[in-house]
């Protein structure tokens, strides 16, 4: 069963105080892996998909990376607008559709 | 470019009633996906509609139903309300002509269940 792990839980920084979530994921066949933001009482908005390990992809002060068991988003000089639940997702390859199957999300909290 | 649409925006049931909750889909997308989710935790999967069959199901049971019109809309119907079905029902939807998969949501239904 695929199945997707978050952590940490919850994260309180610093503005300007960068740091790292982790998205450890178990899917046999790997079609793609999502990360969305998501605010509260909304619903998640995109931010990034990763196909292959080894595969980086940037938006503005995030960076999101793919290993074989594990996505990494990392965020620099984090902003208090950036606070928010940011959820991961995978997606299986070799079936008609294409239900993501997702984490519990990291709640990120960025005082100034 | 309209994203996608859902509405209602809130909903209060009683156990034992029905709802029926709608999804508009993005503009050029043909495929709509159901979610359910439970406060603090990630969404759960329920259903992908496209060709306005069911082509994929989660875990959920046959209270569950859903529809996909030739217009790509869609509804989710859930029978004999349960409390613990009160949650932030999400809709997504995608397109199946682009290789990418991604899935855009809606703002979501919060339903209550009293």
């Amino acid at each position: 069963e695929d199945q997707v792990t978050q952590s940490p839980e919850a994260l309180r920084l610093q503005e300007g105080e960068s740091s790292s979530l982790n998205c450890s994921y178990t899917v046999s066949g790997l079609r793609g892996l999502f990360w969305y933001r998501q605010d509260p009482g909304k619903g998640p908005e995109f931010l990034f998909t990763l196909y292959s390990a080894g595969e980086e992809k940037e938006k503005e002060r995030l960076k999101a990376t793919l290993t074989k068991k594990e996505s990494f988003l990392h965020i620099t000089a984090p902003k208090p607008e950036d606070s928010a639940t940011y959820l991961c997702a995978v997606q299986k390859e070799g079936t008609s559709g294409s239900r993501l199957t997702f984490g519990e999300g990291t709640q990120l909290t960025v005082n100034p | 470019d309209a994203g996608v649409t859902q509405s209602p925006t809130h909903l209060i049931k009683t156990r034992g009633q029905q709802v029926t909750l709608r999804c508009s889909p993005k503009s050029g997308h043909d495929t709509v996906s159901w979610y359910q989710q439970a406060l603090g935790q990630g969404p759960q999967f329920i259903f992908q509609y496209y060709e306005e069959e069911e082509r994929q199901r989660g875990n959920f049971p046959d209270r569950f139903s859903g529809h996909q019109f030739p217009n790509y809309s869609s509804e989710l119907n859930v029978n004999a309300l349960l409390l613990g079905d009160s949650a932030l029902y999400l809709c997504a939807s995608s397109s199946n002509l682009i290789s990418s998969y991604e899935q855009y949501f809606g703002p979501g239904t919060r339903l209550t269940v009293t």
